[in-house]
């Protein structure tokens, strides 16, 4: 596609219930991001795709949160046992080469989480 | 510790004129800039970017300054037009790093 595609666009679930959370990269870029955005706050780096090196999985909060990426496109940012506080705004990122040498970032619209 | 830093929650600018907005760094490993927009229920859209070697970087009505000694850097919008209300968030990058580090943000309002 022409840009980076999120799905679901809203998620609301209960506590304690797991959720998962799509992304779809531009497509021919290789490396992949994941971050999220709480109610006030900036962009906080999650995980880190690039081929088939193994994830930077540095940014993860806590053992609840892990992403696999299939395929070295589609990736899948799993939550179990949902907490409020994991209510955050969870957007994924796409870059050609993931060469960490002035490479733009490209996101993608978000998906607005809210646990109850 | 929060590398990034844009102390401007907010800026309110009359349309035509210019609007400029302000990000403090602390890691000097930081070695790319970037400046993103976000209007609500979007993702941030990249805008303009800087690397360390250079100290202006322009692309039409949008122009970044990087000031290393001072670790600030800026950016103008001018003329800004009511089309540039949103978030703005500056964001850094590690040579050879893998992730973006951002700012809170700013919110910039062009009354018209």
């Amino acid at each position: 596609g022409a840009g980076v595609s999120q799905s679901p666009s809203n998620k609301v679930t209960e506590k304690g219930k797991d959720v998962e959370l799509r992304c779809d990269p531009i497509s021919g870029h290789t490396a992949l991001y994941w971050y999220r955005q709480s109610l006030g706050q900036g962009l906080e780096f999650l995980i880190y795709f690039q081929g088939n090196s193994a994830p930077d999985k540095s940014g993860l909060p806590s053992d609840r949160f892990s992403a696999e990426r299939t395929g070295g496109s589609v990736s899948t940012l799993t939550i179990q046992r949902t907490q409020q506080e994991d209510s955050a705004v969870y957007l994924c990122a796409s870059s050609l080469a993931g060469t960490g040498v002035e490479e733009t970032q490209y996101f993608g619209p978000g998906t607005r989480l809210l646990v109850l | 510790d929060q590398q990034v830093k844009q102390n401007s929650p907010s800026l309110s600018v009359q349309e035509g004129r210019i609007s400029i907005l302000n990000c403090d760094y602390t890691n000097s490993m930081f070695d790319y800039f970037l400046w993103y927009k976000k209007y609500p229920a979007e993702g941030p859209t990249f805008l303009i970017s800087i690397s360390s070697i250079k100290d202006k970087n322009e692309d039409g009505r949008f122009t970044v300054f990087l000031n290393k000694s001072a670790k600030h850097l800026s950016l103008h919008i001018v003329p800004s037009q009511p089309g540039d209300s949103a978030v703005y968030f500056c964001a850094a990058h590690r040579r050879y790093g893998n992730k973006l580090v951002f700012g809170a943000g700013t919110i910039l309002r062009v009354k018209s």
